[in-house]
Formats: C-alpha cells, sequence, structure tokens
C-alpha cells in the first residue's frame, strides 16, 4: 500500500532555530515529491523535487530527494514566528486515479 | 486574485441532512479535486475531474457525489450526512491532472455533521 510518512508530528522551536522535517515515502510508480505550507487555511507549493541530490532552495527553506532512502527533507534556517504552519509532503506517483498522496503533516510552532 | 473559491466556509448539518459544497476557480484549469483533511490523516482525495466532462472516485468517496458543472465549477454532494463526515474539505484545481506544482487549493470548508 502507498504511503507517505512525515516526522516529527509536531515540533515547538525559538525563533531563530533551525529545523528538519522528514518524509518518507513507499509509492509506486513516483514520479515526483513535492512540499506545501498550510498556515491557517489552504495549502500553498513550496518545492517540487524529481532528482536525487540537488537541492531546491528558496529564502531560509531548502529541500533535498533522497531517492535511495525513499525520503526527503525541508530545513528551514533562521526561523521565524511566521514560518509557524503545518508542512505537508506528498508524493506524485506517474500513474493510477489517485495520483497525489500526502502525509499526515509536520506542525511547526516557532516561539519568540 | 480569486483563484479557488469555495462555499460554505463553515456548516453544521444534521445526521441525514443533504448539502453541495460549491467550488469555483478562475485559472482556466483543466482538473479539479475534492479534498479532505481530518487529524492525524493528511489529506485524502475524494473524487477528481482531470478534465471538464469527467469525474473520477479517489481515496474515500464513499458518501459522496460530485458534478464538474462547466471548467470552472465543481461541487460536491452529500446525500444524508454521518458524524464520519465531519471535516475540512478543500477543493483544488491545476493545470493538467495532478500536476503537484501547479495545485491551487481553496481555503477550506469546516463541515460539522452532529
Amino acid at each position: 500500500e502507498d504511503k507517505v510518512v512525515q516526522s516529527p508530528l509536531s515540533l515547538v522551536v525559538h525563533e531563530g532555530d533551525t529545523v528538519t522535517l522528514n518524509c518518507s515515502y513507499e509509492v509506486t510508480n513516483f514520479r515526483s515529491l513535492l512540499w506545501y505550507k498550510q498556515e491557517k487555511k489552504a495549502p500553498t507549493f513550496l518545492f517540487m523535487l524529481t532528482s536525487s541530490g540537488i537541492e531546491k532552495k528558496s529564502g531560509r527553506l531548502s529541500s533535498i530527494l533522497d531517492k535511495k532512502e525513499l525520503s526527503s527533507i525541508l530545513n528551514i534556517t533562521a526561523t521565524q514566528t511566521g514560518d509557524s504552519a503545518i508542512y505537508l509532503c506528498a508524493v506524485e506517483r506517474a500513474t493510477g486515479a489517485n495520483n497525489l498522496f500526502f502525509g499526515t503533516g509536520t506542525r511547526l510552532t516557532v516561539i519568540p | 486574485n480569486a483563484g479557488v473559491t469555495q462555499t460554505p466556509k463553515f456548516q453544521v448539518l444534521k445526521t441525514g441532512q443533504s448539502m453541495t459544497l460549491q467550488c469555483a476557480q478562475d485559472m482556466n484549469h483543466n482538473s479539479m479535486y475534492w479534498y479532505r483533511q481530518d487529524p492525524g490523516m493528511g489529506l485524502r482525495l475524494i473524487y477528481y475531474s482531470a478534465s471538464e466532462g469527467t469525474t473520477d472516485k479517489g481515496e474515500v468517496p464513499n458518501g459522496y457525489n460530485v458534478s464538474r458543472l462547466n471548467k470552472r465549477e465543481f461541487s460536491l454532494r452529500l446525500e444524508s450526512a454521518a458524524p464520519s463526515q465531519t471535516s475540512v474539505y478543500f477543493c483544488a484545481s491545476s493545470v493538467g491532472h495532478s500536476s503537484g506544482n501547479t495545485i491551487y487549493f481553496g481555503e477550506g470548508s469546516w463541515l460539522t455533521v452532529v
């Protein structure tokens, strides 16, 4: 059965800390792995990863995929209170009716 | 900058009542989706429409029906609501089916069935 597992489920850090969020997957016909940020309402797209070892970076956020280990990490450096959100990992399959599998998310809380 | 608009935002239903969640997108996207989000379960796909005129079941379709009214609109109907359908519902759209990097979500509809 296809699945996407994120860890930790929740995390509380102080402003300025660096955090690493994990996502592991078991999905047939893997095409890509995606990260989303969900603040109060709608998830918004952060990164799409298709190749191992190539880091995607946007400001203080970065992510990398390890297809051998079937996992990805999302790093956030110098965290700010505005980074508080649920971070969702999803894996896209190349075929099948339900192509996008979401993990349960990691709830990050950044305290001043 | 409307994007994906869904209504209503909040609804309380009694068991057995019916209702329809409405969704519209103004990005000329081909594919539309309905997800539900429950604590500890992540986002799960209820139904999707890969293109206008087609609809297909997702992971958790039981108890729901959908209509792709036109390219812009995709509605979700609960015929006889059950407490297990208490959830947050998200409509989404994307350029093509399962284009995860082009998927846009609505702001959610909080549904409580008592």
